[in-house]
């Protein structure tokens, strides 16, 4: 199983919703990261967690919350979210150590109204 | 400050020939290359990798070029395919260990039947 899994593939929200993006991988890779990517840009990073700790965040506004439950599982809680928000994310998940690839999921796209 | 350039927005390349994509690079910490392909509306797949320490790698259509000196590097395809027509994002990352991944723009190619 060479698979990044994410779920929902399209979600639409309001303002003042709350809900949630799911990222599941079954590689026994340690390292889970979000990335933001807009139309015609490359992906941004906003989120790395390291064998299921928080070890980047890159400065992204408190409306993203990341959890990682455990080693298979990466969340992204959003609540109160701007259309500015609006993108695609998407979630990769690599090998704990060492320089390798990411894996990439398909991506959820999020539109904020 | 832009650390990884991809400065061919799109190419167009006849099926059967090489297409060739360039991705420049002004951070000397990097020492790990990747290139990803990515479709509309999905994630990045990775393509191929090289380390600093080579200077070509080679997956069967695929052939990345590493000139260190010039911090330049690219992406061979041949025979180039429709199927190739994608966005491709060249992406670095510096020593051991990290796990940020910087991406370029993305060269977009259409491979003509």
């Amino acid at each position: 199983d060479t698979e990044v899994t994410q779920t929902p593939k399209h979600l639409v929200m309001g303002m003042t919703n709350k809900k949630s993006l799911k990222c599941e991988q079954h590689m026994g890779h340690r390292a889970m990261y979000w990335y933001k990517q807009k139309a015609k840009k490359p992906p941004e990073l906003m989120f790395v967690y390291s064998y299921e700790k928080l070890s980047i965040n890159e400065s992204v506004p408190s409306r993203f919350s990341p959890e990682c439950p455990n080693s298979s599982l990466l969340n992204l809680h959003l609540h109160a979210l701007q259309p500015e928000d609006s993108a695609l994310y998407l979630c990769a998940s690599s090998q704990g150590t060492g320089l390798t690839e990411a894996f990439f999921g398909q991506g959820t796209r999020l539109t904020v109204v | 400050d832009q650390q990884v350039k991809q400065n061919s927005p799109s190419l167009s390349v006849q099926e059967g020939r090489i297409s060739i994509l360039n991705c420049d690079y002004t951070n000397s910490m990097f020492d790990y290359f990747l290139w990803y392909k990515k479709y509309p509306a999905e994630g990045p797949t990775f393509l191929i990798s090289i380390s600093s320490i080579k200077d070509k790698n080679e997956d069967g259509r695929f052939t990345v070029f590493l000139n260190k000196s010039a911090k330049h590097l690219s992406l061979h395809i041949v025979p180039s395919q429709p199927g190739d027509s994608a966005v491709y994002f060249c992406a670095a990352s510096a020593g051991a260990g990290s796990y940020q991944l910087t991406f370029g723009k993305g060269t977009k190619l259409s491979v003509i039947p």
